[in-house]
C-alpha cells in the first residue's frame, strides 16, 4: 500500500543550524511533492513545490530536494531561526494530494 | 488564510447528533476539500468537489456527507456523530487539482469534540 513517512520524533536544534527533514514514500511515482509549514491551532500553510523533474528547488532560506531513486525528499532550513519553530508536512501528488504526519522543528536560541 | 472562513471553530456535541460544519471562500477556487487531522495520521481527505454539486469521495468517507450548492460554500455534515468523529476538521482550496498549481490554502480549522 501507498505510505508516506515522516520521522515522528521531533526535531530539536539550534538556533544558526541547518535544520534538515525527511520525507521517505512507498509505493508512489508522484509528478509534485509539496511541503506545508503548519503552526500551532492553525490549518497549514504551503511552502514550496517540486516536480519530479527537478532535483533541487530553493526559496529564501529554503531547500528542498527530491530523488525518485530513493523516493525521499530533503527539505532544509538554513540559518534556523525560532520563528522556525513549526510542523513541516510533506504532500505528495497521487491521484490526490497525500499528506504526511509531519515532523515537529524545534529551534532553541 | 487565503480567504477562508471555517464555522463553527469549536464544537462539543453528543453522540447522535448530527451535526454541519460550513467552509466558505472568497478566492473562486474551482476545488475544495474536507480534512480531518488526527494526532499520529497527518491529514485524511473526507470528500473533495471539483464543481458546483460535484463531489467525491475521499479515503475516510464513511459517516461524512457534503454538499456544494455555490461555488463559495462547502458544508460537510456527521449526519449521527460518533466519539471517533472527534477531530480538527480542515476545509482547503485549490484552482486546480493536479499538477503544478494544485498547492492548496487552508482554513484555519473547526475542533470538533463528540461526547
Amino acid at each position: 500500500s501507498q505510505k508516506i513517512e515522516q520521522n515522528s520524533e521531533a526535531l530539536n536544534i539550534q538556533e544558526g543550524k541547518t535544520a534538515t527533514l525527511t520525507c521517505n514514500y512507498t509505493n508512489y511515482s508522484p509528478a509534485y511533492l509539496q511541503w506545508y509549514r503548519q503552526d500551532p491551532g492553525r490549518g497549514p500553510v504551503f511552502l514550496l513545490l517540486i516536480r519530479e523533474n527537478e532535483k533541487e528547488k530553493r526559496k529564501e532560506r529554503l531547500k528542498v530536494t527530491f530523488d525518485t531513486t530513493l523516493k525521499q525528499s530533503l527539505f532544509h532550513i538554513t540559518a534556523s531561526q525560532p520563528a522556525d519553530s513549526a510542523t513541516y508536512l510533506c504532500a505528495l501528488e497521487g491521484n490526490k494530494l497525500v499528506f504526511g504526519a509531519g515532523t515537529i522543528l524545534r529551534v532553541k536560541s | 488564510d487565503a480567504g477562508i472562513t471555517q464555522s463553527p471553530r469549536h464544537k462539543v456535541t453528543e453522540t447522535g447528533t448530527p451535526v454541519t460544519l460550513r467552509c466558505h471562500q472568497t478566492e473562486n477556487h474551482r476545488y475544495m476539500y474536507w480534512y480531518r487531522q488526527d494526532p499520529g495520521h497527518g491529514l485524511r481527505l473526507i470528500h473533495y468537489s471539483y464543481g458546483v454539486k460535484d463531489t467525491d469521495k475521499g479515503e475516510v468517507s464513511d459517516g461524512y456527507s457534503v454538499s456544494r450548492s455555490k461555488t463559495e460554500d462547502f458544508l460537510l455534515t456527521l449526519e449521527s456523530a460518533t466519539s471517533s468523529q472527534t477531530s480538527v476538521y480542515f476545509c482547503a482550496i485549490s484552482e486546480s487539482e493536479t499538477g503544478s498549481n494544485n498547492e492548496q490554502f487552508f482554513g484555519p480549522g473547526t475542533r470538533l469534540t463528540v461526547l
